[in-house]
């Protein structure tokens, strides 16, 4: 499966944007890109998904680039709680090798400041 | 709509013993994976089964197993426990397990090998 390259942190004040870079190069056209995030002491929670056009949703915004090679995971407002460990990780949609399962790199650890 | 059960919470083993951890997923979906977390290896996937099948498998050896019921439930064992062992287990149920759909994680059975 295609890799991610995420930053290993982030810090971002309570209450501003905060945007997430992905990069993902070898992505092919089949790859789904999802985000996953995993708050202190808990297990990783969904956070959004999209193949080729930005999404939005209650809980944050997908932007990927025209050429896929990118995406951006945008938090418009950070409270504390977004504090936590993001994950960006592609799914290939034709390969058995991603049934059930999602490969999950370092991600980004993102710290919020009250 | 309950979440993602998984008992015990947490476990202390001595090495050479077995452990059976379990899982309950969210009603109607079918795939059950199971991870293990740890802070040098971070997310490592294990195994997913889909109606009674386990269909992926990542690079675990033998020690570990697992297999699931015909009401969707799973179990994972692991035998003649390791010090390595140590770790939080995580289990994640969606509906079909295609990599379009979510993945929901349960809190996770911390697993402490003395």
């Amino acid at each position: 499966d295609a890799k991610t390259t995420q930053p290993n942190s982030m810090e971002s004040n309570e209450e501003e944007p905060v945007h997430l870079p992905c990069n993902h190069s070898t992505i092919s056209g089949t790859d789904y890109i999802h985000w996953y995030r995993q708050l202190p002491s808990q297990g990783p929670e969904y956070v959004i998904h999209g193949l080729t056009s930005n999404v939005n949703n209650r809980m944050a915004s997908l932007a990927i680039a025209e050429d896929r090679k990118s995406s951006t995971l945008i938090l418009h407002r950070a409270t504390l709680r977004d504090a936590a460990v993001y994950y960006c990780i592609l799914r290939d949609m034709e390969s058995r090798s991603t049934l059930g399962r999602l490969y999950f790199g370092r991600g980004t650890q993102l710290t919020v400041w009250p | 709509k309950a979440g993602v059960t998984q008992t015990p919470r947490y476990l202390i083993k001595t090495r050479g013993q077995q452990v059976t951890l379990s899982c309950s997923p969210i009603s109607g979906h079918r795939s059950v994976s199971w991870y293990q977390q740890t802070p040098g290896q971070g997310l490592q996937f294990l195994f997913e089964y889909f109606s009674e099948t386990q269909r992926n498998k990542g690079n675990f050896p033998g020690r570990f197993s697992g297999r699931q019921f015909s009401n969707s439930r799973s179990e994972m064992n692991v035998s003649t426990l390791e010090l390595g062992d140590s770790a939080l287990y995580l289990c994640a149920s969606s509906l079909t397990g295609t990599s379009g759909d979510t993945q929901y994680f349960g809190p996770g059975t911390r697993l402490t090998v003395l």
